[in-house]
């Protein structure tokens, strides 16, 4: 079956550096990958959409890049800020169907200290 | 323009209660999903819908009905709570078919006793 990993384990960082976050998938590669955002009691933000054709995408302190090779997603987060700190989740569509139904990865925690 | 509302915010339920969980949205999306979340873990697909008239089973179906009346409403139910059904629920919206986010609900956090 289709698998997403994502380091469970909380990732620690000081203000000012660059985060990277992992995102690694089994068998079957989608068409293209997500990110999102979660706060606590929150539901999820999308962040960012990258197809299988692109290497990688920005948007403003985000880049996120994809390797269909690899099956893997790296996402960064550069000048990091304490406000950044959140859950980050990774999703994919492994349907190949009409329905659009994303996959979602357990999300990493991350931590800015000031 | 509320987005995606889900009511509500919290609920607790004896075993074999039922009760219906509310999404509403006033994006005019076609696509609508139901989602669960446990601790620690990634959120798992229940039901979708791709518009009015249509839905149909995700990953985690069981114990679980819905309907899609209106492009606007996909409610949940929950019939006989059981325990395991405890964890917070999402309802997710998506614009069209392709490249696109989901637009998700604030969630209803449900505990089965």
């Amino acid at each position: 079956s289709q698998k997403i990993e994502q380091n469970s384990e909380a990732l620690n960082i000081q203000e000012g550096k660059t985060a990277t976050l992992t995102c690694n998938y089994t068998n079957y590669s989608p068409a293209y990958l997500q990110w999102y955002r979660q706060d606590p009691g929150r539901g999820p933000v999308f962040l960012l959409l990258i197809r299988e054709n692109e290497k990688e995408k920005r948007k403003e302190r985000l880049k996120v890049t994809f390797d269909t090779t690899l099956k893997q997603s790296l996402f960064h987060i550069t000048a990091s800020q304490p406000a950044d700190s959140a859950t980050y989740l990774c999703a994919l569509d492994f349907s190949n169907n009409a329905g659009n139904m994303l996959t979602f990865g357990g999300g990493t925690r991350l931590m800015v200290k000031p | 323009n509320a987005g995606v509302t889900q009511t509500p915010k919290f609920r607790i339920l004896k075993i074999g209660q039922s009760m219906t969980l509310q999404c509403t949205q006033d994006m005019n999306h076609n696509y609508m999903y139901w989602y669960r979340q446990d601790p620690g873990m990634g959120l798992k697909l229940i039901y979708y819908s791709v518009g009015a008239g249509i839905t149909d089973k995700g990953e985690v179906p069981n114990g679980y009905n819905v309907s899609r009346s209106t492009t606007e409403d996909f409610p949940l139910r929950l019939e006989l709570a059981a325990p395991s059904q405890t964890s917070v629920y999402f309802c997710a919206t998506m614009g069209g078919a392709g490249y696109y986010g989901y637009t998700f609900g604030s969630g209803t956090r449900l505990t089965v006793v």
